[in-house]
């Protein structure tokens, strides 16, 4: 049983390039949310999925595509990468909205 | 829309210290509460919540928070903290479209030796 596991840990993108990054979760949750992490700021929800085809906004969406195409994995997408997207990145996932596990972060720097 | 406060940013205790971290929440519906811990250079970890029930709430690692409705607040105790438990601590209170969780800024804990 892995938990919530994330792909890549690390990623340095110059500014303008796209990535995605894969959470997947193997304890069959219906919820799964991303945030970022920043200095001072604690982590805030990008975006988040209370099901498999079903995605919706969260504090800070701009700049950020998600797709829930499987029930196990919740993709980011970075379509245009900005200085101001450099952050650690953490999913989560829940059973239905209730307690949420934390992947292990990915840490992305835009130069 | 939901809020968490955490006024101390970094906290400094020697071994054997008692810790107190404060937090308080603005949130107008039912209130579930959390605390997690991020070591360094790990994911967060989940301490201790609080959903319903008896105020004082026990956690891992000899963590406990006590959840006082009248002063909107959820802070996080230790009677006596040891070098290891140096990390970050995170409230978080959920509520709101998705269940999702509004965290505080965190605060920095250091324990000398």
């Amino acid at each position: 049983n892995a938990g919530v596991t994330q792909t890549p840990k690390f990623r340095v993108l110059k500014t303008g390039q796209s990535m995605t990054l894969l959470c997947a979760q193997d304890m069959n949750h219906e919820y799964m949310y991303w945030y970022r992490q920043d200095p001072g700021m604690g982590l805030r929800l990008i975006h988040y999925s209370v099901g498999e085809g079903t995605t919706a906004k969260g504090e800070v969406p701009d700049g950020y595509n998600v797709s829930r195409l499987k029930k196990q994995n919740f993709l980011l997408g970075l379509e245009s990468a900005a200085p101001s997207q450099t952050s650690v990145y953490f999913c989560a996932s829940s059973y239905m909205g209730q307690e949420q596990y934390f992947g292990p972060g990915t840490r992305l720097t835009v130069t | 829309a939901q809020s968490v406060s955490q006024h101390n940013h970094h906290v400094i205790l020697s071994e054997a210290a008692s810790l107190e971290l404060g937090c308080n929440y603005s949130y107008g519906g039912t209130v579930n509460l959390f605390w997690y811990v991020q070591y360094p250079g790990q994911h967060l970890q989940l301490l201790l919540k609080y959903f319903s029930g008896d105020p004082l709430v026990k956690g891992i690692k000899g963590f406990e928070a006590e959840f006082i409705k009248s002063k909107f607040s959820f802070n996080l105790r230790k009677p006596s903290v040891q070098w290891s438990d140096t990390a970050e601590y995170f409230c978080a209170v959920k509520g709101g479209a998705g269940n999702m969780l509004t965290f505080g800024g965190g605060t920095r804990l250091m324990v000398k030796p």
